[in-house]
């Protein structure tokens, strides 16, 4: 089956550096996403590691090691916007050999940032 | 910047009733999906549909639930027989390659009373 695992809560300081980590199980794995949601809004995409190493957009980064299962999201410089929850999710090719992905979420970070 | 757009935004139905939640996709996509966020819970993946025809479904789409393309900008979902349990947040999303990244709706979130 497939599983991951992230810390359920964070809690981090405005204008501090957090990192949730993501450790997954899983058959077929292709490669590792992190999604942001806001209360009662939808996924937002953020970031995607096919490879192993870091990727990084603005203030945000992910990091992946495949040997090791595990990556990890970086968010850098947190505003009160940051506020959310964060889910990494990795992308699975299906059994089928079907030509598009699914993803399997974890089940999500809360992140709150405070003054 | 475009964008899926989800209708209704929240649907009220009662149990056994069908309900069709409808998606529309970014123009240029051609791979769409269903998932499914129960309240408080995980975002679980239902169907994938490429080309017409269903590509991969999950566990959770069993025989009361379908999918159709019904013209050129649709993409819609359809519950047969509801039940208490399909209360969810219903979320659509599109790519533009089978292996790109996909795009969410806003949503749309169901009640069966």
């Amino acid at each position: 089956g497939q599983s991951l695992e992230q810390p359920s809560e964070v809690t981090a300081v405005e204008g501090a550096i957090v990192q949730i980590n993501c450790t997954y199980q899983t058959s077929g794995f292709y490669g590792l996403s992190w999604y942001q949601q806001h209360d009662g809004g939808a996924p937002t995409f953020l970031s995607y590691n096919g490879l192993d190493g870091l990727e990084e957009t603005g203030r945000f980064s992910s990091f992946l090691s495949r040997s090791d299962s595990y990556g990890y999201l970086l968010l850098q410089e947190l505003q009160m916007k940051d506020s959310a929850s964060y889910f990494c999710a990795v992308r699975d090719i299906p059994p089928s050999g079907a030509g598009s992905y699914q993803l399997t979420f974890g089940k999500g970070t809360k992140l709150s940032v405070i003054p | 910047e475009p964008e899926v757009t989800q209708t209704p935004s929240h649907q009220v139905t009662q149990m056994g009733q069908e309900v069709i939640l409808r998606c529309v996709p970014i123009s240029n996509h051609l791979y769409f999906y269903w998932y499914r966020q129960i309240l408080g819970q995980k975002v679980e993946f239902l169907v994938s549909f490429y080309n017409n025809e269903i590509s991969e479904k999950s566990e959770i789409f069993d025989d009361q639930f379908s999918v159709e393309r019904p013209d050129g900008s649709n993409f819609t979902l359809k519950i047969r027989s509801t039940k208490l349990e399909d209360s969810a947040m219903y979320f659509c999303a599109s790519s533009d390659e089978g292996l790109a990244e996909a795009f969410f709706g806003q949503g749309t979130r169901l009640t069966v009373v």
